[in-house]
């Protein structure tokens, strides 16, 4: 069964660091572009980040650039997500994905939640 | 970076078909056939409906299907059943951005 599972969110101070985890399972990880989409509760999706599937391209929307980091490890079936200088706008619920081939999403996790609250 | 444009709502009853619209612009929906359409019960995942603009997933009904004129994408659902009430949300390659989504649709059966 393909599956993707996240952790390592929860509450976080003003200007603190937390680090996603999404692990594969059921697919060959290392051959697809991998997302991660945020969502605040009772809003929209929103796109965060991707990767290539030998993490050699990497792309970010404006509001995370420079303050979030992707990556994967190919190795142990997991894709990262790096969080630095959290803000509180950055509170969601943050879903790990996996692409298809031009700019979709065809699986998905469940989520996990990060709060950035003092 | 704008998101994709989506009715709030819309409704119907069982049985009767409902269009969903997704608006944006010639950097993005206009210029690319890279569409896709997804469901979401509420503190659900996401779960893909449609990409390309029309292809379907294996194992999504074919009462779901999509279609793009212009600057404009949408998604039409067939035979209403209850169980489609949800929230969709439209996707876009978008210039400059990479991916951009729509603000959603609250789908009331």
């Amino acid at each position: 069964e393909v599956q993707l599972v996240e952790s390592g969110g929860g509450l976080v101070q003003p200007g603190g660091s937390l680090r996603l985890s999404c692990a594969a399972s059921g697919f060959s990880f290392s051959s697809y572009w991998m997302y991660w989409v945020r969502q605040v509760p009772g809003k929209g999706l929103v796109w965060v980040s991707r990767m290539n599937g030998d993490g050699s391209t990497t792309g970010y929307a404006d509001s995370v650039k420079g303050r979030f980091t992707i990556s994967r490890d190919n190795a142990k079936k997991t894709l990262y997500l790096q969080m630095n200088s959290l803000r509180a706008e950055d509170t969601a619920v943050y879903f790990c994905a996996r692409g298809g081939l031009f700019f979709y999403m065809d699986v998905w996790g469940k989520g996990t939640t990060v709060t950035v609250s003092s | 970076q704008s998101a994709l444009t989506q009715p709030a709502s819309v409704s119907g009853s069982p049985g009767q078909s409902i269009t969903i619209s997704c608006t944006g612009t010639s950097s993005d929906v206009g210029s690319y056939n890279f569409v896709s359409w997804y469901q979401q019960v509420p503190g659900k995942a996401p779960k893909l409906l449609i990409y390309e603009v029309s292809k379907r997933p294996s194992g999504v009904s074919n009462r779901f299907s999509g279609s793009k004129s212009g600057n404009t994408a949408s998604l039409t659902i067939s035979g209403l059943q209850a169980e489609d009430e949800a929230d969709y949300y439209c996707c876009s390659y978008a210039l400059r951005i990479t991916v951009v989504f729509g603000g959603g649709t609250k789908l009331t059966v």
